[in-house]
């Protein structure tokens, strides 16, 4: 599976978009990029994920550059309760494949 | 929405006993994984189980730990003789196998003292 670079940390204003950015340059073409967060230790929840096209969902988006090796993951609202620690994952698609956890971006949102 | 529940939430056991932790995957759901966060540390995969056999099991995973299906709603880890350094949140994943994500259990906490 292709390597991730994500900051260490971020902040973010509450009510202010959040915006995660994540490297994958070494991405092949039937990987796809997924995000997670985990809020303290908690189990890590799925956010969204996307092969080329940028997707949406009711939680967040994600933006995947045209050469696919980088991508921003969107929180438009920000809220107190999404301070958390943000994985961005590349995994081959299809079958028993497993995710592999960096050390992700500590997002703090304040008031 | 359907979700993966583990049990116990928090475990505390004395060293070199045996530990069972058990998880209800998702119930159309046909990989299933389990993987350790030591406190302060990165999530780490340990085993992956499909069609009652092991996919694929991480250097972590030596025969200390076993993973069974032992029925058809059920799946566990064992851990034969815990060390201390076994003591760690313990998630259950499940998965339908295409692109579709994986869904964690909120963990075990597991003490080994």
């Amino acid at each position: 599976d292709a390597k991730t670079t994500q900051p260490p940390s971020m902040d973010c204003a509450e009510g202010r978009a959040a915006n995660l950015p994540c490297n994958h340059s070494t991405i092949s073409g039937n990987e796809y990029v997924y995000w997670y967060r985990q809020i303290h230790s908690q189990g890590p929840q799925y956010i969204i994920h996307g092969l080329k096209n940028n997707e949406t969902n009711e939680m967040a988006s994600l933006i995947i550059t045209e050469d696919r090796k980088s991508s921003t993951l969107i929180l438009p609202h920000a809220t107190l309760r999404d301070t958390a620690v943000y994985y961005c994952i590349v995994r081959i698609s299809g079958g028993y494949n497993k995710l592999i956890f960096g050390a992700g971006t500590r997002l703090a949102v304040h008031p | 929405e359907p979700e993966v529940t583990q049990t116990p939430s928090h475990q505390v056991t004395q060293m070199g006993q045996e530990v069972i932790l058990r998880c209800v995957p998702i119930s159309n759901h046909l990989y299933f994984y389990w993987y350790r966060q030591i406190l302060g540390q990165k999530v780490e995969f340990l085993v992956s189980f499909y069609n009652n056999e092991i996919s694929e099991k991480s250097e972590i995973f030596d025969d200390q730990f076993s993973v069974e299906r032992p029925d058809g709603s059920n799946f566990t880890l064992k851990i034969r003789s815990t060390k201390l350094e076994d003591s760690a949140m313990y998630f259950c994943a499940s998965g339908t196998g295409d692109n579709s994500p994986l869904h964690f259990g909120n963990g075990t906490r597991l003490t080994v003292t």
